[in-house]
């Protein structure tokens, strides 16, 4: 079945410890997202990839960091830069919104991170 | 500037129709979506509507577009237990390299 995996679940972090979140999708999708979702708001975009080896930030990349170096994978990593980090972290694909088609996009299923 | 807006709460009764309501200000988007969040869940969609349409019907969902006020709804008949999550509203355009998606609004179905 294609989907998109994202791991772990959960994940806590040490206050000063960098951590990556994985997500790997098989739809053979182009384009690829991180969102970051904090209670009672909406999505916010820290980073996009619309191909491979290219990825450009989104409205709160910093304290952030990704890397697009195979179509399948893109993983965030949550370095000690970012202050507030405990949230829920949303990955998703999509064919890459430059053609014009429909560009559904297809979601994980999140990684909790919370700082302790 | 792109924004889209929704308001965040919604309770209905079982049985009744829910009406979720979103507007946006970017007059060239092209898709419009609806999404669907279950608690600790990803997104799902649920339904797209192309800019130069009215009105989609699929099943229990209706999607409204009025371009003129950028104005999009999303109705739910018969509106379920099940249906409880919280629903986002999002846009897209051609050429354009992000999705902006809503705040979300949160259904709460009344047994």
């Amino acid at each position: 079945d294609g989907g998109i995996t994202q791991s772990p679940k959960y994940l806590f972090r040490k206050e000063g410890q960098n951590v990556t979140l994985s997500c790997e999708q098989n739809l053979n999708h182009d384009a690829m997202y991180w969102y970051r979702q904090d209670p009672g708001q909406g999505l916010r975009l820290i980073y996009y990839s619309q191909i491979v080896n290219d990825f450009q930030k989104g409205d709160i990349a910093e304290g952030y960091s990704v890397s697009r170096e195979k179509k399948e994978s893109f993983p965030l990593t949550v370095t000690s830069a970012q202050k507030n980090p405990t949230a829920f972290y949303l990955c998703a694909s999509s064919i890459p919104l430059r053609t014009g088609r429909n560009t559904e996009a297809f979601f994980g299923q999140g990684t909790r991170l919370t700082v302790v | 500037g792109e924004d889209v807006e929704q308001s965040l709460f919604l309770s209905v009764r079982e049985g009744d129709s829910s009406v979720i309501n979103c507007t946006y200000t970017d007059s060239s988007s092209t898709y419009l979506y609806w999404y669907k969040q279950e608690p600790g869940a990803g997104l799902q969609l649920l339904t797209y509507i192309f800019s130069n349409m009215d009105m989609k019907q699929d099943q229990r969902l209706t999607v409204l577009l009025n371009k003129k006020d950028k104005h999009l709804s999303l109705r739910i008949a018969d509106t379920q237990t099940g249906d409880s999550a919280i629903y986002f509203c999002a846009e897209s355009k051609a050429g354009g390299f992000k999705t902006i998606f809503g705040a979300g609004t949160r259904l709460f179905v009344k047994a």
